[in-house]
């Protein structure tokens, strides 16, 4: 069964300093793959999503992950932190076949120090 | 444009009561999605539901859940004789249609449920 992993449930970073998300899949054959940002006691909104094309995929607030299908990963990065993007970061993917059903990884919360 | 509306925000029920969670789908949306975040673990899929029919429910547990999504109303999220691993916040998702590649599903705010 398709799985999600995401290095790392709390990562912190000063303002400023670059973001790094890690997020790895398990499936052989390339899913799609989202990134999905919660806020507290929000739902989910979406980052930014892969499903073809150009590899380095770019989404809302600054944010863009890159797909590399030899690695089986998709990690979220952006250059400079905001204090604003204190939050939890969820990946996502979900399978060609089935691509209503999203599969999440257990989220990174991102710390923001000042 | 409202967004996906959910209703309790916040449920307290007791051990073997039922919870009732409402998910209002944004407008023009017929597809509505049902997951379940644990605490400190990410979402997990829970049901699929079409206006009038149940698509998928392979993430529903064997008993005590239930889901609709009737003609007219709301999605409605059953549990019944809640027992304290219920505790979680349930959180519905909307589509205009089938989700694909190209369709993004919008989140609603969540119910946080606590059976105490």
């Amino acid at each position: 069964a398709q799985s999600v992993t995401q290095l790392g449930s709390h990562v912190s970073v000063s303002e400023g300093a670059l973001v790094l998300l890690r997020c790895n899949y398990s499936s052989s054959v390339p899913p799609y793959l989202f990134w999905y940002v919660q806020y507290p006691n929000q739902g989910l909104q979406l980052l930014l999503k892969y499903t073809t094309g150009a590899t380095l995929v770019k989404g809302i607030n600054g944010f863009e992950a890159e797909f590399k299908k030899s690695e089986t990963s998709f990690h979220l990065t952006k250059p400079s932190a905001h204090m604003s993007d204190a939050a939890e970061y969820f990946c996502a993917v979900s399978d060609r076949d089935s691509s209503y059903k999203l599969i999440f990884g257990s989220g990174t919360r991102l710390l923001v120090r000042p | 444009n409202a967004g996906v509306m959910q209703n309790p925000r916040h449920l307290v029920r007791r051990r073997g009561q039922e919870a009732r969670l409402r998910c209002s789908p944004m407008k023009g949306h017929s597809h509505v999605y049902w997951y379940r975040q644990l605490p400190e673990e990410g979402l997990k899929f829970m049901v699929y539901l079409q206006k009038e029919n149940i698509i998928d429910e392979s993430g529903m547990p064997k008993e005590r859940f239930s889901a609709e999504f009737p003609k007219e109303g709301p999605s409605i999220l059953r549990i019944q004789q809640v027992v304290r691993g219920d505790s979680a916040a349930y959180f519905c998702a909307s589509s205009p249609g089938r989700r694909a590649e190209s369709t993004e599903a919008f989140f609603g705010q969540g119910t946080r449920l606590t059976v105490v």
